[in-house]
């Protein structure tokens, strides 16, 4: 059963500082990885989407990273604003008999000005 | 971007009555939708994988006669919660799109149990 683990599980910065956020998963035998935003009592919004065979992608101030054979995604994000204060949840894509999203927890970022 | 609702954004009721929360996909069809729930501080859980036309699939543990699921057209998917009880107090949220990486997810009904 894949397992998804996210690190910190909440995290406040000052305005300006770069972060990274953490995630890991049990089984390496996955689809894509993608890092979602999640704001209070709200939906979630994709951020990053990578491909198994991708290492990395990068959306203005995010950058994502990949590495499948060790289980492990991080989120970058520079020079972090106060707009960035939400809950960033990493979900990995499997394929049986679906497909299927499994999420860790998230970590909920605080970014004070 | 696409869009998708749900309906109500919460509700409350008593112990023992039925919920249904509508998700719809405004400007776009879709033969699959997904229903996740997820607890306070918890990730979100697929509960199942609602197709047009057939019978929804759940996922293990997830019981399919407390949670009907009915996808009667190609832009709503209903899910009832029957005699709800506390313990089914969540946030229900559902997914719809394309592609399972494609997917646009609804704000998510809050659902409270007395």
């Amino acid at each position: 059963k894949q397992e998804v683990t996210q690190i910190p599980a909440a995290l406040s910065v000052p305005e300006g500082e770069n972060l990274v956020l953490n995630c890991s998963f049990t089984d390496s035998a996955i689809y894509n990885l993608q890092w979602f935003r999640q704001d209070p009592g709200k939906g979630l919004t994709s951020l990053l989407l990578i491909q198994s065979s991708q290492r990395e992608q990068t959306s203005g101030r995010l950058n994502a990273s990949l590495d499948k054979s060790s289980g492990r995604s991080t989120l970058y994000i520079a020079a972090s604003q106060p707009g960035d204060s939400a809950t960033y949840l990493c979900a990995v894509i499997t394929r049986g008999s679906n497909y299927k999203l499994t999420f860790g927890k998230g970590t909920l970022l605080t970014v004070n000005p | 971007g696409a869009v998708v609702s749900q309906h109500p954004s919460w509700v409350i009721c008593k112990s023992g009555t039925s919920v249904k929360i509508e998700c719809r996909s405004l400007d776009f069809q879709a033969t699959t939708m997904f229903w996740y729930r997820q607890f306070p501080k918890q990730s979100l859980m697929l509960m199942a994988t609602s197709n047009e036309g057939s019978k929804a699939t759940y996922e293990q543990g997830v019981e399919k006669d407390k949670f009907l699921i009915n996808h009667a057209s190609l832009t709503l998917s209903t899910l009832t919660v029957t005699s709800a009880h506390p313990e089914d107090s969540s946030f229900y949220i559902c997914s719809a799109g394309g592609r399972i990486d494609e997917q646009f997810f609804g704000p998510g009904t809050r659902l409270t149990v007395l």
